[in-house]
């Protein structure tokens, strides 16, 4: 089993949708929490960081359960712009390499 | 500022070949880590160094991939006798201190092609 997994889509949204993806991480000792973007072809950035509390930006909402070690975004009234790789990433406890996952494709459509 | 620079963009060459790739981190950045891409897939851990010394290279895939960063800031990845599956996106960051919440700033990577 892979230590982060996500649904690899393609979504397929049209403008203003809501959509939202899920990650499982499989080690409970895992830390801290990241949902990066990916476009095509250029490196990862640091979309958000993911608490406890749950997070919003903007747009933008993560939420973490500890219980059933799941990870979420949600992105309202998506835009174009929005269209990318978004990717699931896990650290744990000191140790400070991060565990990646394959990503999900999210394509906003007009 | 600058950001975390990548040399070379492209690098294309012969299975068997040496390569090095290198990477300028973010000025004051401690931590410096190397990841690989492959198509389809997340990044992969290969080497993180804290300083010059390489504090973790547990994702280094053989003893053909070698990192140093004799200064503290500058690094080079090395591969020796490079193999079709060494093909890859090699990415570079950096983060200020290396604590577990630090921000890792990624560099634009090396697309490594081996023939």
């Amino acid at each position: 089993r892979k230590e982060v997994e996500q649904d690899p889509g393609p979504f397929n949204v049209p403008e203003g949708a809501t959509v939202a993806f899920n990650c499982t991480y499989s080690n409970s000792a895992s830390q801290s929490f990241f949902w990066y973007r990916q476009d095509c072809r250029k490196e990862p950035k640091l979309l958000m960081s993911v608490y406890s509390s749950g997070n919003e930006d903007g747009r933008f909402t993560a939420q973490l359960n500890r219980a059933s070690q799941y990870i979420s975004l949600l992105i309202r009234d998506s835009k174009l712009s929005d269209s990318a790789t978004y990717l699931c990433v896990v650290k744990t406890g000191n140790n400070r390499k991060l565990i990646w996952g394959l990503g999900t494709s999210l394509a906003v459509n007009p | 500022g600058a950001g975390v620079s990548q040399t070379p963009s492209n690098k294309v060459t012969e299975k068997g070949k040496y390569v090095e790739l290198r990477c300028d981190p973010i000025s004051g950045h401690t931590a410096l880590y190397w990841y690989r891409q492959s198509l389809g897939q997340g990044p992969e851990f290969l080497i993180y160094f804290q300083g010059t010394g390489a504090a973790d290279d547990s994702g280094l895939p053989n003893d053909r991939f070698f990192a140093v960063r004799p200064e503290g800031s500058v690094s080079t990845l090395k591969i020796q006798r490079t193999e079709r599956g060494d093909s890859a996106v090699y990415l570079c960051a950096s983060s200020p201190v290396g604590g577990g919440t630090d921000t890792q700033y990624f560099g634009p990577g090396t697309r490594l092609t081996v023939l």
